[in-house]
């Protein structure tokens, strides 16, 4: 168990839904990063917070977006999904901002059909 | 831009054989840092090994080693005397230092291995 919790495990939804994805780091950990884990383009760096503030994006579709809460947990947010958003999304933390070893998440199962 | 390959997708042996996973890397930066992560059957990611790019020393965890060559930009990872339960996808990854990178993690393809018993 790494420390780091995603809800919910698995989720189901139509195409052009909108959903989010919830995400709570280790104790202590202030730096959230988001990845994209599917079978056509692998493990894709989305986005990075850092105690609140954006840090980093990557490959982040503009229909996504996320932030984090002052209690450092961070949310995903995909709206008009398509079904090529179906994948397994994985929420990491680590301890600052600096490149230390990151802690993943359970991942988050999204359906989109 | 860095890049990260794994050129064996999957690999698979017979219980108690070594076997070694490659792994290459690309990037334009001086300091950077080297990852080897393990994905079980279950899913989840599970950290194994961080590496600086300063610090070229092998090293050894029970039966788990690691060799990073910075003259070939590799960073290989070897199972001893493997075990049925050590059938994952293995990935590696790299961070640079900073800059407005971030801490991001670029992840290679990932090679499948399977230990048959």
């Amino acid at each position: 168990d790494s420390g780091v919790t995603q809800t919910p495990k698995h989720l189901i939804t139509a195409t052009g839904q909108r959903v989010t994805l919830r995400c709570s780091p280790r104790s202590g950990d202030l730096s959230v990063y988001w990845y994209q884990q599917s079978l056509d383009q692998g493990l894709q760096f989305l986005i990075q917070y850092y105690n609140g503030e954006e840090r980093a994006k990557g490959n982040i579709l503009e229909r996504f977006s996320a932030q984090q809460f002052p209690d450092l947990h961070s949310e995903l947010n995909l709206s008009s999904l398509e079904l090529g958003d179906s994948a397994l999304y994985f929420c990491a933390s680590s301890v600052s901002g600096r490149p230390y070893e990151q802690y993943f998440g359970p991942g988050t199962r999204l359906t989109v059909t | 831009a860095q890049k990260v390959t794994q050129a064996q997708t999957e690999i698979s042996v017979v219980e108690k054989e070594d076997v070694t996973l490659d792994c290459v890397y690309e990037t334009r930066d001086t300091t950077y840092y080297l990852f080897w992560y393990k994905q079980p059957p279950s899913g989840e990611l599970v950290f194994l090994i961080r590496r600086n790019s300063f610090d070229e020393q092998n090293e050894i965890s029970g039966r788990y080693s690691w060799n990073f060559q910075k003259s070939t930009s590799s960073f290989n990872f070897t199972i001893t005397a493997s075990q049925v339960v050590d059938s994952a996808v293995y990935f590696c990854a790299l961070s640079e230092a900073g800059g407005n990178a971030g801490n991001m993690l670029t992840f290679g393809g990932g090679t499948r291995l399977m230990v048959k018993p």
